[in-house]
């Protein structure tokens, strides 16, 4: 299987914060990874797939990077609403197999 | 656009089968792979694997001697089995719906199932 990491584990920042977290895998996937958002309670919203684009709807604040084996994840003014906990997924091959998550909160 | 929504039992007995439905709507059953993915209590989300409407299926290694994935077109549902569970099973339960290699891109809201000695 391939593993993903994920980097920092957690974050302190404040509303309008630039906010980056990076993704690494195991082993080259390509551009064949995504980010979800998930909120305490919640089923996880996906925010960007192929590395880089959008899922519709997803605001264009949320952007995202990389190539290979290295990603990032980037929340270029951070809200309110913004803070959750964000999975990054490679789905190159089977099993896919997601981040163990990096949770945004409040500093 | 597509919506899920999961059904089954909230409580299983140890070594007995947890057995899960998700409902279709707003598409076809065809236009898509149908996902599980799992969640433990405070952790991360664990792939569980797919089914297609013509019925072929790839499941996670780790669970594969355990887990049934199927769909009923005529219903417009697919189910979860998974057998001989133990506390380690208990989670919340996704089911998802993905294009073919693919990341999932709609989720159901969730059910959690917990295993009981």
């Amino acid at each position: 299987d391939i593993q993903m990491t994920q980097s920092p584990s957690s974050l302190s920042a404040s509303v309008g914060d630039r906010v980056t977290i990076t993704c690494r895998a195991s082993q080259g996937i390509s551009n064949n990874l995504a980010w979800f958002q998930q909120k305490p309670g919640r089923a996880p919203k996906s925010l960007i797939y192929a590395t880089s684009s959008l899922q519709s709807g997803v605001p264009s604040k949320f952007s995202g990077s990389g190539s290979g084996t290295d990603f990032t994840l980037t929340i270029s003014s951070l809200q309110p609403e913004d803070f959750a906990t964000y999975y990054c997924l490679q789905y190159h091959v089977y099993p896919f197999t997601f981040g163990p998550g990096t949770n945004v909160d409040i500093k | 656009q597509v919506q899920l929504q999961e059904s089954g039992p909230g409580l299983v007995k140890a070594s007995e089968t947890l057995s899960l439905t998700c409902t279709v709507s707003g598409d076809s059953i065809s236009s898509y792979y149908w996902t599980w993915i799992r969640q433990p209590p405070g952790k991360g989300l664990e792939w569980i694997g797919y089914v297609y409407y013509s019925g072929s299926t790839t499941y996670n290694p780790s669970l594969k001697s355990r887990v049934t994935i199927s769909v009923d077109t005529s219903k417009n549902q697919f189910s979860l089995r998974l057998s001989s569970v133990t506390a380690a099973d208990t989670a919340v339960y996704y089911c998802a719906a993905s294009y073919w290699a693919s990341p999932p891109s709609a989720w159901g809201q969730g059910t959690l199932v917990t295993v009981s000695s």
